[in-house]
């Protein structure tokens, strides 16, 4: 079975810098099936990425993906402040389904 | 608009039962898988089942398979989760999300605001 292990685990950053999160698979994962999640205290997720580079609808440009076969990034240029919060890779394909990583909080 | 709200969560025994519902609205939910993701306290998501447009196919998390039940009503435009034998570590934000695309391997693009499930004796 697929493990899908984030990092780091907190990460410390000021608006204006750039964020570079990773998501790395214990194998192969398509890049049809990774998705990005963004999820602030009290909310539901929020789908930013999916088939590993793919914004959603309405998603800032600032937010972007990448990666493919074991290693995923998502990458915020510019970090506004709306933009700390926890993020979460999944992947969609294989077994297990519907996986997620445990998470990466973003804070200032 | 898309819309899923959620509800029927609360405080239940170990051992009990509940049945979550998730009612939708803004888009044509029969032609949309649906999924149920949870989320314990302080962690991370579990996604735990989904179904499928017509209610034909369901799968489920380990976790839960054979004490949890998923299923649709397209005419209500609802999804529910019947779940029995409840444990301690059922305890989560029970989230329904919509599949993007009317596809099995899909991202969730539309999610509900949950509904919290404590299981506590």
């Amino acid at each position: 079975e697929i493990v899908l292990t984030q990092s780091p685990g907190t990460l410390s950053l000021s608006p204006g810098e750039r964020a570079t999160l990773s998501c790395r698979a214990s194998q192969s994962v398509s890049s049809s099936y990774l998705a990005w999640y963004q999820q602030k205290p009290g909310q539901a997720p929020r789908l930013l990425i999916y088939g590993a580079s793919n914004r959603a609808t309405g998603i800032p440009d600032r937010f972007s993906g990448s990666g493919s076969g074991t290693d995923f990034t998502l990458t915020i240029r510019r970090l506004e402040p709306e933009d700390f919060a926890v993020y979460y890779c999944q992947q969609y394909g294989n077994s297990p389904l519907y996986l997620f990583g445990q998470g990466t909080k973003l804070e200032i | 608009e898309v819309q899923l709200v959620e509800s029927g969560g609360g405080l239940v025994q170990p051992g009990g039962s509940l049945r979550l519902s998730c009612t939708a609205s803004g888009f044509t939910f029969s032609r949309y898988w649906m999924s149920w993701v949870r989320q314990a306290p302080g962690k991370g998501l579990e996604w735990v089942a989904n179904i499928n447009e017509d209610g034909s196919e369901k799968y489920f998390v380990d976790s839960v398979r054979g004490r949890f039940t998923i299923s649709r009503d397209n005419v209500r435009t609802s999804l529910s989760l019947r779940m029995n034998s409840l444990r301690g570590e059922d305890t989560a934000v029970y989230f329904c999300a919509r599949h993007l695309g009317p596809k099995f391997r899909a991202p969730l693009d539309y999610w509900g605001q949950g509904t919290l499930v404590s299981v506590s004796s």
